[in-house]
C-alpha cells in the first residue's frame, strides 16, 4: 500500500466550477502536510501547507483530518491556469528522516 | 535570488555507463534532497543531506547509486553501471536548516535533469 494514495484523475472541469481533490496517508507518523502543483514537464512548487485547523489562500482551502488520516484541496472558480498536476505531500519526523513523501498527482484540466 | 540549479539538464546515455548529476542549492540552505520522478510516478526520496551528513540514505534504490555533498553546499549524485530502469526525472531540492521547528520549511525544487538509458 503506498504512503500517500490519491485519485489520479485526471479532472476536467469547465472554467469557473469547483474541483475537490482528497488524499489519505497511511503514516501516523505524518507530521506535516503540503499540497504541491506540478506543471507538465516542469518541477513541484509549494501551492499551500495544510494546517489542523484548516487554511484559505484566495480561491484555494486546505482541510486536514488527522483521525482519519485524510487531507483535501478545494479549487473555487476554477481557472484555465490551474490546469496541473496536484501533488498531495506529507512529512513524516521519525528519526533521522525528513524527506518529503509524495502522493502520485491529481491531474486537473480545466476547460474552456 | 538564484534558485535551485541542476546540471545537465537532460542526459542520454548507454546502458552500463556511469553518470553524474550535479545540483546547486539556495544559498544558505543546509538541507539537500534528491528525488526522482519516473514517467507518469509520482516523486520518489532518494537521499537526504544536512550539511555534508547523509543521515538518510534509505531511498537509495541500490549500490550502483551513490551522492556526495561538499563544502554544505552542491551535491552530486552517481549512477554506476546505468540500467535502463534508471531513465527518469532526477529532482534536488533545498531547504532551511533542519530543527525541530522543521515542520513547515518549505522544499525548493531545481528543474532536474533528465537522464535516459538507451
Amino acid at each position: 500500500r503506498k504512503e500517500v494514495e490519491q485519485d489520479p484523475g485526471p479532472f476536467n472541469v469547465p472554467e469557473g466550477a469547483t474541483v475537490a481533490f482528497n488524499c489519505t496517508y497511511s503514516n501516523s507518523a505524518s507530521q506535516s502536510f503540503f499540497w504541491y502543483r506540478q506543471d507538465c514537464r516542469k518541477e513541484p512548487k509549494l501551492l499551500m501547507s495544510v494546517y489542523s485547523s484548516g487554511n484559505e489562500d484566495g480561491r484555494f482551502t486546505a482541510q486536514l483530518n488527522r483521525a482519519s488520516q485524510y487531507i483535501s484541496l478545494l479549487i473555487r472558480d476554477s481557472k484555465l491556469s490551474d490546469s496541473a498536476t496536484y501533488l498531495c505531500v506529507v512529512k513524516i519526523m521519525d528519526t533521522g528522516r525528513r524527506a518529503l513523501t509524495f502522493g502520485s498527482g491529481t491531474r486537473l484540466q480545466v476547460q474552456p | 535570488g538564484a534558485g535551485v540549479s541542476q546540471s545537465p539538464s537532460n542526459k542520454v546515455t548507454e546502458k552500463g555507463k556511469d553518470v553524474e548529476l550535479r545540483c546547486d542549492p539556495i544559498s544558505g540552505h543546509t538541507a539537500l534532497y534528491w528525488y526522482r520522478q519516473s514517467l507518469g510516478q509520482g516523486l520518489e526520496f532518494l537521499i537526504y543531506f544536512q550539511g555534508n551528513s547523509a543521515p538518510d540514505k534509505s531511498g537509495l534504490p541500490s549500490d550502483r547509486f551513490s551522492a556526495e555533498r561538499t563544502g554544505g553546499s552542491v551535491s552530486t549524485l552517481t549512477i554506476q553501471r546505468t540500467q535502463q530502469e534508471d531513465s527518469a526525472v532526477y529532482l534536488c531540492a533545498s531547504s532551511l536548516a533542519v530543527g525541530q521547528a522543521d515542520f513547515y520549511n518549505e522544499q525548493f525544487f531545481g528543474p532536474g535533469t533528465r537522464l535516459t538509458v538507451l
